[in-house]
């Protein structure tokens, strides 16, 4: 029940077009959800995140889309450049309560130029 | 610009020797986390702090220990290295409350031989 479930473990884009990974979870006491990105040899950083409370949230290219009811969301990237080849985690925190985060296995996103 | 730095970028230690592994945040957190990322398996805590000389364990603490002797810094030690215990680690920091929050070390890849 604490697990987040992330899709796919790699994925492969043209320049120019949209990347999409999702997770789901199971457990409803999870808050508030990030996203996080990793690029080679450095540690993740915050991208964007979200409460179940807005189905979307965009921040530049990148969108989060939330589906409280399926127990999914989603990060979208649009217009995808090679700059964005990383790999990217979802998570999810029951917020305000010193639980860890609960991460996805990560996606490889490698953007073709 | 805020900062959690790991003292070695690159390690290579034998097997059976002790292994000290080092992070130090500038932010004034109170919470600090050791994980440790391997290929397809994503991001496993190994032990976390909430508080300056408390530890617990997280879910893969076995052949580990940690110590806080002070709040801005996190060692990991590994008692006595195993081959199985090549990995990068990743420390990682955030305030209490906000444990959404993460701010990452760039990470220590250890190699065990």
């Amino acid at each position: 029940q604490q697990q987040v479930k992330q899709s796919p473990q790699s994925l492969i884009v043209q320049k120019g077009g949209i990347s999409i990974i999702n997770c789901a979870y199971e457990n409803t006491a999870f808050d508030y959800f990030p996203w996080y990105q990793q690029f080679p040899g450095k540690g993740p950083a915050l991208l964007i995140a979200i409460r179940p409370d807005v189905s979307e949230k965009k921040e530049g290219r990148f969108t989060i889309s939330f589906n409280k009811s399926a127990k999914q969301f989603s990060l979208h990237i649009m217009d995808s450049q090679p700059g964005d080849s990383a790999t990217y985690f979802c998570a999810a925190i029951v917020g305000g309560s010193n639980y860890q985060l609960i991460w996805g296995a990560g996606t490889k996103l490698i953007i073709k130029p | 610009d805020v900062k959690v730095t790991q003292s070695s970028r690159y390690l290579v230690k034998r097997t059976g020797e002790k292994v000290f592994l080092e992070c130090v945040q500038d932010m004034d957190h109170e919470n600090m986390f050791w994980y440790r990322q391997d290929p397809g398996l994503g991001l496993r805590l190994i032990y976390f702090s909430y508080d300056v000389k408390m530890k617990e364990k997280g879910d893969i603490p076995e052949g580990y220990s940690v110590s806080r002797e002070k709040k801005e810094r996190f060692s990991l030690i590994l008692e006595s290295a195993s081959t199985n215990q090549t990995s990068m680690y990743l420390c990682a920091s955030s305030e209490q409350g906000a444990n959404y929050g993460y701010t990452f070390g760039s990470g220590t890849r250890l190699t065990v031989v």
